[in-house]
């Protein structure tokens, strides 16, 4: 069965100090894997999609990358707009779902 | 672009009311649309998969004759909840998606069932 588990549940960072979300996943054929990114009370706002492993991909303060097992977003400098709540998810080969992990929660300090 | 307008943003209402919540992509026609479940503080689930014009594909567990979807046309699905108990109350999330393109997401509707 198709698994995807974030760490850590939550995370709380003064601004401008970096650090990653981990997303571990198991898949049965990865046919992507995604990041959002979810505000309270709002639908998730896509952010990345990777495809295969060794592959990177960056929009502004945000770094994704993709090995075999897992994914990583890299915040470098965080900003308190970056709190938010950061889901990732899988889609598999073999059909058009997502399957999401339950998210980190990001609280950024001034 | 890939716009996705998801209505009403909040409903509260009695026991035993049916609720019908709209999905709509704006700016694109998405070949399939997806409906999801999420409780506080956890992941979005799966409830049911649609696509134009014919019958939507139901996750395990959930409903069909409780949460029925229709998808009228490219550009949007519906899904009423029937006879809504308060067990029922949470935030319903619509996606669409187009192709290969990643699914883009309304922004929920929070329903609240006294």
């Amino acid at each position: 069965e198709d698994q995807v588990t974030q760490s850590p549940e939550a995370l709380r960072l003064q601004e401008g100090e970096s650090s990653s979300l981990n997303c571990s996943y198991t898949v049965s054929g990865l046919r992507g894997l995604f990041w959002y990114r979810q505000d309270p009370g709002k639908g998730p706002e896509f952010l990345f999609t990777l495809y295969s492993a060794g592959e990177e991909k960056e929009k502004e303060r945000l770094k994704a990358t993709l090995t075999k097992k897992e994914s990583f977003l890299h915040i470098t400098a965080p900003k308190p707009e970056d709190s938010a709540t950061y889901l990732c998810a899988v889609q598999a080969v073999y059909n058009n779902d997502m399957r999401f992990g339950a998210g980190t929660r990001l609280t950024v300090k001034p | 672009g890939a716009v996705v307008s998801q209505h009403p943003s909040r409903v509260i209402c009695k026991s035993g009311t049916s609720v019908k919540i709209e999905c709509r992509s704006l700016d694109f026609q998405a070949t399939t649309m997806f409906w999801y479940r999420q409780f506080p503080k956890q992941s979005l689930m799966l409830m049911a998969t649609s696509n134009e014009g014919s019958k939507a594909t139901y996750e395990q567990g959930v409903e069909k004759d409780k949460f029925l979807i229709n998808h009228a046309s490219l550009t949007l699905s519906t899904l009423t909840v029937t006879s809504a108990h308060p067990e029922d109350s949470s935030f319903y999330i619509c996606s669409a998606e187009k192709g290969d393109q990643p699914q883009h997401f309304g922004d929920g509707t929070r329903l609240s069932i006294l």
